[in-house]
């Protein structure tokens, strides 16, 4: 099983470009989650999707947007990048509230 | 993450006990948990606990919880190179999507 896709792996960035990160998971997961993870400090939620069709905002949500495309999908925008958003970015899904979290590999994101 | 608390580094000799502490601030907090990061991976779970727990075994780890003091450990008998990681400690704070809440992480190093 794949599990939690992220792609792309790696990806460098100017400052005021867009990007989409994309994740995937084969799971029939109900709920996902967007985290970015900067040095020193644990992973801080960005969005998650409840269920497919709903999207709330974590601790850091702004600059970010997302979209749960269906029940597999959940990506996450950047509209005008900023050197601040250097992170690592990790996709997680669970099939419900009582289940632990399933990890992607991660997003590795530079902006300069 | 600043609500869940970790020692940041942690140094072995192979072949003794780690142990990696953690204390979180939320009582009502259901389920804890320890992931483990491998240089340029994602998270993997280890082990997890519900809070009606004390202690929860699996193989090598062993999951202490007290709940009075809000103070989880993982201790890993017979610590191997292998073992060399990131360790997370997350507590869920439940509300129906089990938002989690990350330490900043104990980077286990272990020497020959």
């Amino acid at each position: 099983n794949a599990g939690v896709t992220q792609t792309p792996k790696f990806q460098v960035l100017k400052t005021g470009q867009s990007m989409t990160l994309q994740c995937a998971q084969d799971m029939n997961h109900n709920s996902m989650y967007w985290y970015r993870q900067d040095p020193g400090m644990g992973l801080r939620l960005i969005y998650y999707s409840a269920s497919e069709g709903t999207t709330d905002k974590g601790e850091v949500p702004n600059g970010y947007n997302v979209s749960r495309l269906n029940k597999r999908e959940f990506s996450l925008r950047l509209e005008s990048a900023a050197p601040s958003q250097t992170s690592v970015y990790f996709c997680a899904s669970i099939q419900n509230s009582n289940q632990p979290q399933h990890f992607g590999d991660g997003t590795r994101l530079s902006i300069l | 993450g600043e609500d869940v608390e970790q020692s940041l580094f942690l140094s072995v000799r192979e072949g003794d006990s780690s142990v990696i502490n953690c204390t979180y601030t939320d009582s009502s907090s259901t389920y804890l948990y320890w992931y483990k990061q491998e240089p340029g991976a994602g998270l993997q779970l280890l082990t997890y606990i519900f809070s009606n727990m004390d202690m929860k075994q699996d193989q090598r780890l062993t999951v202490l919880l007290n709940k009075k003091d809000k103070h989880l450990s993982l201790r890993i008998a017979d610590t191997q190179t292998g073992d060399s990681a990131i360790y997370f400690c997350a507590e869920s704070r439940g509300g129906g999507y089990n938002k989690l809440i990350f330490g900043a992480g104990t980077r286990l190093a272990v020497h020959p």
